[in-house]
């Protein structure tokens, strides 16, 4: 699977759009894109996915570029409750394959 | 949303005693499920890949005799920490994927606490 490169701390100001970037340059044709997130002493929370369309749901939207390099995931109107560390990660075929995870983005939203 | 729970949430034990933790798909089939630890301040790592009806995998480093994994239907995992030490204190956490046709977001149960004293 695909390396991933984020940022290793974001603030956001409560009820602003939060942006999340990722960088997975070595991305392959057949890999997705998978963005998670922990709360403190919680499971991991799935949150979206998408492969090369800019995707959108009730929690979120992820916009891939067209070279499929880089993403950015916008939760549109970040709450307190939006506090986690959020995980970008690349990978294929994840019904069967374990996920990678690496050190992730750790937003801290501010009232 | 798919559902995955596990229990105990968190359990506090002697040296030396097991520990038996469950994963269950509430509702859905999953004919693959993981194991993962983490501990204080890092990030999730994959213990071993359990699938229903078969021996578990496992990674590099984990000791297949200390932590055993039992997949005996298609809703229930159990990891079993054998002869706890308190370096086996961690965050437990296990995920599962619905055995749906292009199936493919795995799902995480709330974590399960290990103390060993």
């Amino acid at each position: 699977d695909a390396k991933t490169t984020q940022p290793t701390s974001m603030d956001c100001a409560e009820g602003r759009a939060a942006n999340l970037p990722c960088n997975h340059s070595t991305i392959s044709g057949n890999e997705y894109v998978y963005w998670y997130r922990q709360i403190h002493s919680q499971g991991p929370q799935y949150i979206i996915h998408g492969l090369k369309n800019n995707e959108t749901n009730e929690m979120a939207s992820l916009i891939i570029t067209e070279d499929r390099k880089s993403s950015t995931l916008i939760l549109p109107h970040a709450t307190l409750r939006d506090t986690a560390v959020y995980y970008c990660i690349v990978s294929r075929d994840t019904g069967r394959r374990a996920l990678t995870f690496g050190s992730g983005t750790r937003l801290q939203v501010q009232p | 949303g798919a559902v995955v729970s596990q229990h105990p949430s968190w359990v506090i034990c002697k040296s030396g005693t097991s520990v038996k933790i469950e994963c269950r798909s509430l509702d859905f089939q999953a004919t693959t499920m993981f194991w993962y630890r983490q501990f204080p301040k890092q990030s999730l790592m994959l213990m071993a890949t359990s699938n229903e009806g078969s021996k578990a995998t496992y990674e590099q480093g984990v000791e297949k005799d200390k932590f055993l994994i039992n997949h005996a239907s298609l809703t229930l995992s159990t990891l079993t920490v054998t002869s706890a030490h308190p370096e086996d204190s961690s965050f437990y956490i296990c995920s599962a994927t619905p055995n749906l046709a292009g199936g493919e977001t795995q799902y995480f149960g709330p974590g399960t606490r290990l103390l060993v004293l």
